[in-house]
């Protein structure tokens, strides 16, 4: 099945900084995803991105499908983006497979 | 309709011990699926249901654990004899075949 990998695995960024965050993915793809999970658990949806570029206030992502990675950006970041990001990815009708998630912490 | 939505929240149980939980997809969605997060790792596959089918099993979930879907509505996930390895935050999540929903998770603690 498919493997998903994340990079870095832990960021530390002063309020305001920018960030980027990898996912790599070993197949082709017709689902992939970045999630925020909150400090309570939830999944929080940020990018339904297969292909292409969306953004969406500080947040965006572009997946180059044909290169097999996807990439979320972080502008201006505030302490409360601060949580696990996963990404997570799926083909066909397969369940979506995440990735073991960069830990983001934003220090004022 | 406000979303994926699991019951209980949080469940502490003694070894040996069976629970249920239940989970109430997005009205329309037709896929549900079962996860299992552990702390520190990315949530991992349990299974899912199309309707009321269940199409798929991960090796993860062992004969102690069955989950149903009685006329492709809500879902239940039931853990007989509860060991201290079951000890985690389980996720349901929903599909209307693209985008997939998640719950609030509910976690479990085996005592």
């Amino acid at each position: 099945g498919i493997q998903v990998e994340q990079s870095p695995p832990d960021l530390i960024l002063q309020e305001g900084a920018n960030s980027t965050l990898r996912c790599n993915f070993s197949d082709s793809v017709n689902n992939l995803q970045w999630f925020h999970q909150n400090p309570w658990g939830q999944l929080i949806n940020l990018f339904y991105i297969p292909s292409g570029t969306k953004q969406n206030g500080r947040l965006s992502a572009t997946t180059v499908a044909t290169e097999r990675y996807s990439l979320l950006y972080i502008s201006s970041s505030q302490t409360t983006d601060s949580g696990v990001y996963f990404c997570a990815a799926s083909s066909g009708n397969t369940p979506l497979v995440f990735g073991k998630g960069t830990r983001l912490s934003v220090i004022a | 309709d406000t979303g994926v939505s699991q019951d209980p929240r949080h469940k502490i149980t003694k070894r040996g011990q069976n629970v249920t939980f239940r989970c109430d997809p997005i009205s329309e969605h037709n896929r549900l699926y079962w996860y299992r997060q552990t702390l520190g790792q990315g949530p991992e596959f349990l299974t899912y249901f199309q309707n009321e089918a269940q199409l798929e099993k991960s090796r993860l979930l062992s004969d102690r654990f069955s989950a149903e879907r009685p006329k492709g509505s809500f879902s239940t996930l039931e853990i007989q004899r509860t060991e201290q390895g079951d000890s985690a935050m389980y996720l349901c999540a929903s599909t209307l075949n693209t985008e997939a929903f998640f719950g609030q998770g509910t976690r479990l603690t085996v005592v």
